[in-house]
Order: structure tokens, then sequence, then C-alpha cells
């Protein structure tokens, strides 16, 4: 075990709508990084949070949004959401703004209709 | 262009044998290397990280780098049937923050 807890475990939401995912980082890491996980692929970075500040993002697109709170705890909110959005949605925390090992939460696995 | 490419198998081996797996990088200004496993339904777990040249062992576990070939690999010795997993490498390069490249993943079974 990481230590890394997500919720929840698993979601099903439709075309259009909102979600929020949650995740409470390793004890003493204050970063924290998500990633989308579809199918048979690896994971993809969508972004990066050290110290509530966002310290890094990959390809994805502005509805895709985060906040990391005092306790390092973190937030992902994806709006509009698409089918395509389905998939495994990872965070990893790690201690300090490089990131050097990160340690993965079991994950919440998302399916949009 | 930041890739990371594995052979994404399945690889299979017979137990006790040595299971070989490879990855490679496009990025040379790629600093640290990490493999992980990933059981199916489940979160990638950190195996080893490698950041210079030449082999780390942990265990059964070995990892090789080589920055000039641009090539990282994973030996598990004495395969065991609880190895059979998807097995990820992942590179962080040194100029992009923050980001870790992952491929898409070696699926290894290992055959009683």
């Amino acid at each position: 075990e990481t230590g890394v807890t997500q919720s929840p475990t698993h979601l099903i939401k439709t075309r259009g709508q909102q979600v929020t995912l949650r995740c409470s980082s390793q004890s003493g890491h204050n970063t924290v990084s998500w990633y989308q996980q579809a199918l048979g692929q690896g994971p993809q970075f969508i972004f990066q949070y050290y110290r509530e500040e966002e310290n890094g993002r990959g390809n994805f697109p502005p509805r895709f949004s985060g906040l990391q709170f005092p306790n390092y705890s973190s937030e992902l909110n994806v709006n509009a959401l698409e089918l395509d959005d389905s998939a495994l949605y990872l965070c990893a925390s790690s201690l300090g703004g490089a990131g050097i090992e990160q340690y993965f939460g079991p994950g919440t696995r998302l399916t949009v209709t | 262009q930041k890739e990371v490419e594995q052979n994404s198998g399945p690889l299979s081996v017979p137990e006790g044998a040595i299971a070989s797996l490879n990855c490679t990088y496009s990025d040379r200004g790629s600093q640290s290397f990490f493999w992980y496993r990933q059981y199916s339904g489940k979160s990638p777990e950190l195996i080893m990280f490698i950041y210079s040249n030449g082999d780390k062992e942990d265990g059964r576990f070995t990892a090789q780098l080589n920055k000039a070939s641009q090539y990282v690999s994973l030996l598990i010795r004495d395969s065991q049937p609880s190895d059979s997993a998807t097995y990820l490498c992942a590179v962080k390069v040194s100029n992009t923050g923050n980001q870790f490249y992952f491929g898409t993943g070696t699926s290894l079974t290992v055959i009683p």
C-alpha cells in the first residue's frame, strides 16, 4: 500500500456532465500529479500541483482543472464530459516539486455514457 | 517529441527463467527512468528507478540504463507466476518540469 487514497472507486456519468475526483496524498508528500490511463495505454500526464500551485501541465484541454488544498489533498475536475474521457484516473504523490519518485493511488474508473 | 517505446508483448517465460523487458526513449534530455508494475485492474506500483548509466540491482530485479543508446531495460531473475503483470517504463525529462512520460507497457506472463 502506498498510502495514497482516491475516491470514488468507480463512477458513471453522462456526456456533458461534470465530475470531481479526489485524492489524498501519502503522509508528508506535498506534490500530487494526475494521470489519465485509457484501456491498454500507459498513463498520460494531466497536471501536477506542488504546494497548492499548478507545477506543470500535459496536453489536456482547459476543461480538465485541478486544485490542491493546504493539507495537500487534491481534486481533479472535468467539465463537459466526453465519451473519450472514459478511463482510469490516477493520482500520484511525491515529495518535493521535482517529484522524482511517485506513488500511485488505486485510481478512479470513470465511465462516460 | 518525447516518446517512450515498449514492446507491448505479450512476453511469456517459464517459471524460474529470466524475463527481459526493454524500453527506448526519444528525448536525450531524459534524466530519470522508472519501472512500474501494473496488475490487471490495479494502479501502477513503483519497482525501480535509475538515473546513471549502468546497472542497478534490487533483489530479483536489475535495471540497466544506456543513455548513449537511449535504452533502458528491466531484468527479472527467477521469474515467478506472481510477476505476471504489465510493466510500464516511465521517463522524466529534465526540461519539461515535472512531466513523466509512460510507455504503453509490456505484458509479461510467467508460466508455471
